[in-house]
């Protein structure tokens, strides 16, 4: 069956320019996740959303950091005026019910800022 | 914050020896899950252990749970080479519902 897609997987941006990360999760989950995962690190969390209400954000870095999930299924992590330290694997995770439950992850979206 | 620490960093194994992973955490927890990252699959979920299960099989894995200690341990018995991977304990805890990973341990499994 379609696990939980993201694209681009890639993306290659120039430091002060906005990207967009996209996150399909799995059809009918009620809970998604976003991460970031630096490299030799462990994912850390950014923000979760229960349906199409943003539950927690504690983890946005700064204010230049946005994620939306208007209809509560497709979501969109933006990040404004990017900058070297944003350098990471974004992944996105969902899962069936509540945020203690499993999580299914996607494959990342990589982001490099030059 | 509430957050699972692995213990070793890094462990190499050869093909058919056990290999055993300790995690410990700071906060009361719901419940305890572990997760493998590799560069073929990504992060994948491994297995869950409830605050009130003191162990858990799936397969070649035993979790073991103790929260009188705040500790886990994930041991993964007749290991094989296709077990490298990183492995990271996510703790949750009672009043939010974010995991919060550590950094994981690096099995190596040569064959």
């Amino acid at each position: 069956g379609a696990g939980v897609s993201q694209s681009p997987r890639y993306k290659v941006a120039k430091r002060g320019q906005d990207v967009a990360l996209r996150c399909d999760p799995i059809s009918g989950h009620v809970s998604l996740f976003w991460y970031q995962q630096a490299l030799g690190q462990g994912p850390e969390f950014l923000t979760y959303f229960q349906n199409e209400a943003q539950l927690d954000k504690s983890g946005l870095p700064s204010d230049r950091f946005f994620a939306e999930r208007p209809e509560g299924s497709v979501s969109t992590l933006k990040i404004q005026r990017t900058q070297q330290e944003d350098s990471a694997v974004y992944l996105c995770a969902s899962s069936l019910v509540g945020g203690a439950d499993e999580q299914y992850f996607g494959p990342g979206t990589r982001l490099t800022v030059t | 914050s509430q957050q699972g620490e692995e213990d070793p960093q890094a462990l190499s194994i050869q093909e058919g020896e056990n290999a055993t992973m300790n995690c410990s955490y700071k906060t009361s927890i719901n419940n305890l899950q572990w997760y493998r990252q590799n560069s073929g699959r990504g992060l994948v979920h491994l297995i869950l252990i409830r605050s009130n299960e003191r162990e858990k099989h799936s397969g070649r894995l035993r979790v073991t749970l103790d929260t009188s200690k705040k500790s886990s341990s994930l041991l993964i018995t007749a290991s094989r080479a296709a077990d490298t991977a990183s492995y990271f304990c996510a703790p949750d805890s009672y009043n939010t519902d974010k995991l919060i990973f550590g950094t994981g341990t690096r099995l190596q499994v040569f064959p």
